[in-house]
């Protein structure tokens, strides 16, 4: 397929375990971001690579959440010790430059119990 | 960046067309403003960008005062598919500060 995948799909976790969400992005674009949406809210910006490195992680909320991207394509979304709160959908985006016409994943819908 | 207001929710029927329109007082000189589109379960999909003026394709249009201080999209003859939440956005088009900031968008009900 030719669009952001994201894997998986649901991940249903337990509170204080650790969890990894995939985002393989559009070949070639160099551009990656992730967001995360709340039940009856807008997406909420986390994270921007450029090639390999995080070039905005302003939005991540605390030191848990991390995110690489070590080839410059797929990108890793990695919580620690995760809480209730962190239930919530987790989009991927990428653009061929870092524009704002951006392509987004599926969303993987994380549910921490 | 700048915030934006929009309804919070439209109803239309089908056929007629429907225009949502953005309120961003504090728009920036290099700013642009984008139009995205949310279907239930699925990620945001991009529907149109615009500096000034007008600018069409087909899928919408979006109408800019001079001034800039609003915005309208314009859906033509809306039908069921057309049912999602639209988000105005307002940021540089380009570079570190492209990342999207969203409100909570207008929700569409279109109708028989």
């Amino acid at each position: 397929g030719a669009g952001v995948s994201q894997t998986p799909s649901n991940k249903v976790t337990e509170k204080g375990k650790y969890v990894e969400l995939r985002c393989d992005p559009i070949s070639g674009h160099t551009a990656l971001y992730w967001y995360r949406q709340s039940l009856g809210q807008g997406p909420e910006f986390l994270i921007y690579f450029q090639g390999t490195g995080a070039a905005d992680d302003s939005g991540l909320p605390n030191d848990r959440f991390f995110a690489v991207r070590p080839e410059g394509s797929v990108s890793t979304l990695k919580i620690q010790r995760t809480e209730r709160g962190d239930s919530a959908v987790y989009l991927c985006a990428s653009s061929l430059l870092a524009t704002n016409e951006q392509f987004f994943g599926p969303g993987t819908r994380l549910t921490v119990l | 960046l700048a915030k934006t207001t929009q309804p919070i929710s439209m109803d239309s029927y089908e056929g007629q067309e429907v225009n949502i329109t953005c309120s961003h007082n504090n728009i920036a000189t290099n700013d642009y403003i984008t139009w995205y589109q949310q279907f239930p379960s699925q990620g945001p999909r991009f529907i149109i960008q615009g500096y000034k003026t007008k600018v069409t394709n087909e899928v919408a249009s979006l109408f800019i005062p001079a001034d800039r201080k609003s915005s309208t999209l314009s859906l033509p003859r809306v039908s069921l598919s057309d049912t999602a939440v639209y988000y105005c956005l307002v940021g540089p088009q380009t570079g570190t500060a492209s990342k999207l900031t969203f409100g909570t968008g207008t929700r569409l009900q279109v109708t028989l």
